[in-house]
């Protein structure tokens, strides 16, 4: 059972450069959700995205974009790198048809550790 | 707004020894409760979950939480660790309805032999 799987698993990217950060679920769920982790501060929510062709903002949205290709995947896009976006990078996905109906967990990826210099 | 606080960043305990790691919620309503566990390297996985009803809930790898709405807390229990269970471990708070869950900051678990 694969789950939820994000590629790469580790980037060092240079200040300007971009970059997409690729999730896919193989759990047919609804909701995807994306997490960036930072040390002292927990996780905090960049975008999700409820149903295929619908994402909203989170607590951090600048400085990314994402896209719900599919009802499997949600990617994240970064336009343009700057040193304070290196962090931990999560993908979660859940069965919730509303994307906070918070009777259904959340199951995560394993994440991507990107490095901006 | 909602808000989640573990107030212990990196707790050390003895193999064997018992655990309570503490979390305490401010939410106006009854919440769904979580606590989550990341080993390194790795995602998190749902260790257990409070909706409602009985007060103390079970979990999977021997773990245990108690909601007290007096004291607005969920703290998670486990009467021996073992040394697998050095990780991080992270308490959320979700509203029944359209806001987001909010993750505390974690606790890193420590065990000595």
């Amino acid at each position: 059972n694969a789950g939820v799987t994000q590629t790469p698993k580790f980037q060092v990217l240079k200040t300007g450069q971009s970059m997409t950060l690729q999730c896919a679920q193989d759990m047919n769920h609804n909701s995807m959700y994306w997490y960036r982790q930072d040390p002292g501060m927990g996780l905090r929510l960049i975008y999700y995205s409820a149903s295929e062709g619908t994402t909203d903002k989170g607590e951090v949205p600048n400085g990314y974009n994402v896209s719900r290709l599919n009802k499997r995947e949600f990617s994240l896009r970064l336009e343009s790198a700057a040193p304070s976006q290196t962090s931990v990078y999560f993908c979660a996905s859940s069965e919730a048809r509303r994307a906070w109906d918070s009777n259904q967990p959340q199951h995560f990826g394993d994440g991507t550790r990107l490095s901006i210099l | 707004a909602q808000s989640v606080t573990q107030p212990d960043i990196h707790i050390t305990v003895s193999e064997g020894a018992s655990l309570e790691l503490r979390c305490n919620y401010s939410y106006g309503a009854t919440p769904y409760l979580f606590w989550y566990v990341q080993s390194p390297g790795q995602g998190l996985q749902l260790l257990l979950k409070y909706f409602s009803g009985d007060t103390l809930v079970q979990g999977i790898k021997g773990f245990e939480a108690e909601f007290k709405r007096s004291q607005s807390s969920f703290n998670l229990r486990k009467p021996s660790v073992h040394w697998s269970d050095a990780a991080e471990y992270f308490c959320a708070v979700g509203p029944f309805g359209n806001e987001k869950l909010t993750f505390g900051t974690g606790t890193r678990l420590t065990i000595i032999p």
